[in-house]
């Protein structure tokens, strides 16, 4: 089935950085847009950037760029935010997501990935 | 960046109740508006895209509307499963903004 599989739980210090994958099957990988979309504990959804698989192109929010970077690495569907310099404010769930690009909203999730900053 | 609003934050509500969330963007959106539905601990579940179509498997009691900054969500004949949190999330050149949720509680 179509599905999005993320890595486990990360412990980071201030200042490190940490990488999230997120593995796709079901599909072909390079036919959607992956999005990131992170979540802190309690709060809402905070949109982070979406990456094209297909040809590399990627858009950050605002609030991110310069500390955000997503790749890919189609021989293996894989897709990946990584994020640095992080603080305490970082800690939160992080998800990725599919955009169907004909209707612009994310139909599948990954399970999410728990990312606690903490010295 | 456009703005979501999303109102109420919460909403306390009877199983059987007919309920409707309001989301209001800081312009025009024209349709590009989705609703997600999230369970504590779980990822979001895409319901409704571009204002009013919904999704494959998602049960008919959930409907959507609206066009340009005003849109809602309405859930009539509340059931068990569909107390949970609730986001809107607009879509303009290739940003995404999420409004900040509406919990629908048992009364």
């Amino acid at each position: 089935q179509v599905q999005l599989v993320q890595s486990g739980a990360e412990v980071k210090k201030p200042g490190a950085s940490v990488k999230v994958s997120c593995k796709a099957s079901g599909y072909t990988f390079t036919s959607y847009d992956i999005n990131w979309v992170r979540q802190a504990t309690g709060q809402g959804l905070e949109w982070m950037g979406w990456m094209n698989p297909n040809s590399g192109n990627t858009g950050y929010a605002q609030k991110f760029q310069g500390r955000v970077t997503m790749t890919r690495n189609t021989s293996i569907s894989t897709a990946y935010m990584e994020l640095s310099s992080l603080r305490s404010e970082d800690t939160a769930v992080y998800y990725c997501a599919r955009d169907v690009g004909t209707i612009d909203a994310f139909d599948i999730w990954g399970q999410g990935t728990m990312v606690t900053v903490s010295s | 960046d456009i703005q979501m609003t999303q109102s109420p934050s919460t909403l306390s509500a009877s199983i059987g109740d007919r309920i409707t969330i309001t989301c209001r963007a800081s312009q025009s959106i024209s349709s590009w508006l989705a609703w997600y539905q999230q369970k504590p601990g779980k990822a979001p579940r895409l319901l409704i895209y571009k204002a009013s179509n919904l999704k494959s498997g998602v049960p008919s009691r959930f409907s959507g509307s609206g066009s340009g900054t005003e849109f809602t969500l309405t859930i009539n004949s509340l059931q068990p499963d569909d107390f949970a949190t609730y986001y809107c999330q607009q879509y303009n050149s290739y940003s995404w903004t999420f409004g900040q949720g509406t919990k629908v509680e048992i009364k």
